[in-house]
């Protein structure tokens, strides 16, 4: 079935760093790619997507790319922040017979920035 | 736009009682996907509604049962509560054709 393997955390970064986070999934066919960040307390956020394959999505400076040569979408940043400091899921989604979509998750990666 | 409303936000049961969750999805999504969020599994696809029918289930025991209205709103209901079953319930929306789905603040659940 399809699955979603993300690097494991925590990663810890200085203000101002370089991050990336990798994700590699496994789906047959074409599946859309997300990325969702969670603040503590709080429930998933979109941060970007992306449809098809070499697609970029962006928002709020962080950037994945769609490899489907590589099956991965990985996550960047070129300058973390302080409230970047959340956890991140990888998550990809195929339209089942019948129009369904459902989310399949990777485990999350915790991102702490220390100022 | 208003987004999605889950309530309870907290609740506290004990073990063998029953629990119903409450979802709201934004205004003209029809679509409305529940998850289950623990340390030990991650994030697991429970059900997803679309027009008052269940069009996606997850691999869930028969305690874990949803309904949806016409106004879109949507329930879970789980029977029979174990010590396994305390963890975030996520409720999530999705307009038809649209590939994002958009996530409400969650009902963290403890069972004692």
């Amino acid at each position: 079935g399809d699955s979603v393997t993300q690097m494991e955390g925590p990663v810890t970064l200085s203000e101002e760093a370089f991050l990336t986070i990798n994700c590699t999934y496994t789906a047959t066919g074409y599946p859309s790619l997300f990325w969702y960040v969670q603040y503590p307390g709080e429930g998933l956020q979109l941060l970007l997507k992306a449809t098809k394959a070499d697609d970029k999505g962006s928002n709020k400076g962080f950037e994945a790319t769609y490899r489907k040569e590589t099956t991965s979408f990985h996550l960047e940043k070129g300058s973390v922040q302080v409230s970047d400091s959340a956890v991140y899921f990888c998550a990809l989604s195929r339209i089942t017979q019948g129009g369904s979509e459902k989310l399949v998750f990777g485990k999350g990666t915790k991102l702490t920035v220390n100022p | 736009k208003a987004g999605v409303t889950q309530t309870p936000r907290y609740l506290i049961k004990t073990r063998g009682q029953q629990v119903t969750l409450s979802c709201s999805p934004i205004s003209g999504h029809r679509s409305v996907s529940w998850y289950q969020q623990t340390p030990g599994q991650g994030l697991q696809f429970l059900f997803e509604y679309f027009s008052e029918t269940q069009r996606n289930k997850g691999n869930f025991p028969g305690r874990f049962s949803g309904r949806q209205f016409s106004n879109s709103r949507s329930e879970m209901n789980v029977s029979t509560l174990e010590l396994g079953d305390s963890a975030l319930y996520l409720c999530a929306s999705q307009r038809e054709g649209f590939y994002e789905q958009y996530f409400g603040p969650g009902t963290r659940l403890t069972v004692t």
